[in-house]
């Protein structure tokens, strides 16, 4: 069955450093997301991606986060300078349409000390 | 703004028993409405969904019904198994107001003992 894969599976990070978090969504699918969810908190929409540009974001992404779609197959998140509140679990997901279902990835814990 | 609202976990559970995970939600438009499960170490899976008032949504002989009145979407099982282990997550998708994302509640852990 296709899925949606994540890595890496767990990232540690010093505050200030770049990280990119990257997935690889179902292949025929066209709306790709990301979403966090910091330790106990809700899972929180960041981004929607749809014909190579940014389509919806939240006030939590700001300047720091980026998403691309460099190669057709994988997508990305950059955070350019993380910060400590940045640990959370970020989950990317793939829809084939606007009314699909969201097939989501196992997620990335990212660690920022 | 669109906001879910799960009751408050964890909930632990002997086999057999019967699971009501109570889920109301707050929208402008009309939302279409989900539950997601995860699974020890897996992503979020989609577990059953209503995209209209009265729907009834049912998967692995869990079920929702989309109750517009009190703006609720309870997931409810008559006899949960030791596999039904896992946080389960209400969820709602209002095109009209918020595109396609998804809004989530707090999710709810649920544990069933042998």
């Amino acid at each position: 069955e296709p899925e949606v894969t994540q890595t890496p599976s767990h990232q540690v990070t010093q505050m200030g450093q770049e990280v990119i978090l990257r997935c690889v969504p179902i292949s025929n699918h066209l709306y790709f997301y990301w979403y966090r969810q910091i330790l106990g908190q809700k899972v929180e929409f960041l981004v929607s991606f749809y014909n190579n540009e940014i389509s919806e974001k939240s006030e939590i992404f700001d300047d720091q986060f980026s998403v691309e779609r460099p190669d057709g197959s994988n997508f990305t998140l950059k955070i350019r300078s993380t910060k400590l509140e940045d640990s959370a679990m970020y989950f990317c997901a793939s829809q084939l349409g606007i009314y699909g279902e969201a097939f989501f990835g196992q997620g990335t814990r990212l660690t920022v000390v | 703004g669109d906001s879910v609202t799960q009751m408050e976990g964890p909930v632990t559970l002997s086999e057999e028993a019967f699971l009501t995970i109570n889920c109301t939600y707050t929208a402008t438009g009309y939302p279409s409405l989900f539950w997601y499960v995860q699974y020890p170490g897996e992503g979020l899976q989609l577990l059953l969904k209503a995209t209209k008032a009265d729907d009834k949504g049912s998967n692995k002989g869990f079920e929702a019904t989309y109750r517009k009145e009190t703006t609720s979407f309870h997931l409810e099982k008559g006899s949960v198994q030791v596999s039904d282990s896992a946080v389960y997550f209400c969820a709602l998708s209002a095109q009209e107001t918020s595109g396609s994302r998804l809004t989530f509640g707090e999710g709810t852990q649920l544990t069933v003992n042998p």
